[in-house]
């Protein structure tokens, strides 16, 4: 089972800010199966990356993923008011077929 | 646009079944390049992958609920289900269905995320 782990568990930063999210895997992943998720409160979560560099349709680009193997990384460029919340990355591939991390929680310092 | 709606009892005994609906609309669960997904999310807790299926009727589900789990599809009333067995308060979550976008090229699996998302629906399980 490939293990998601995210870091840091909570990240507090100011708008106008750059932020920068991990998340390592526990065996190589194709980056072409790598995703991110945002979630607010009481909102489902929105897909923002899939590809581990490929924003969804609708998504702003001061979000941007890269990485490879087992780092990847989610950077938010200049955080807005709206960009605080819960960050999820997930992968597609091995059994289990889908797997997310435990979360990253984007707050306002 | 394709829009999903999870629906089912908010309150499900102990060692009872948990049924959940989602119906698709604006688009047809009969889509090739879908598969349909339930996740869950525990109160305060992470996401957690239940399964998903195909139009055709293939499934694939996350072992650690494979043997409690099945996820059926309607194709006349544009429907998926989720079905929960010997349910425990560990199942208690606001459960999810989600669209979940794979294009399938000879071998290849091109994956482009989970990007639809229903609101989701609250389960206790409580007696």
């Amino acid at each position: 089972e490939i293990v998601l782990t995210q870091s840091p568990g909570t990240l507090s930063l100011s708008p106008g800010e750059r932020a920068t999210l991990s998340c390592r895997a526990s065996q190589s992943v194709s980056s072409s199966y790598l995703a991110w998720y945002q979630q607010k409160p009481g909102q489902a979560p929105r897909l923002l990356i899939y590809g581990a560099s490929s924003r969804a349709t609708g998504i702003p680009d001061r979000f941007s993923g890269s990485g490879s193997g087992t780092d990847f990384t989610l950077t938010i460029s200049r955080l807005e008011p709206e960009d605080f919340a819960v960050y999820y990355c997930q992968q597609y591939g091995s059994s289990p077929r889908i797997t997310f991390g435990q979360g990253t929680r984007l707050e306002i310092k | 646009q394709v829009q999903l709606q999870e629906s089912g009892p908010g309150l499900v005994k102990p060692s009872e079944t948990l049924s959940l609906t989602c119906t698709v609309s604006g688009g047809s669960v009969s889509s090739g390049s879908y598969y349909w997904s339930w996740i869950r999310q525990p109160p305060g807790k992470g996401l957690e992958w239940i399964g998903y299926i195909y139009y055709s009727g293939s499934t694939n589900y996350n072992p650690s609920l494979k043997s409690r789990v099945t996820i059926s599809v309607d194709t006349s009333k544009n429907q998926f289900s989720l079905k929960l067995s010997s349910v425990t308060a560990a199942d208690t979550a606001v459960y999810y269905c989600a669209r979940l976008h794979v294009v399938v090229a000879a071998t290849t699996y091109y994956y482009y995320g989970m990007d639809v998302w229903g609101q989701g629906t609250t389960v206790t399980v409580s007696s």
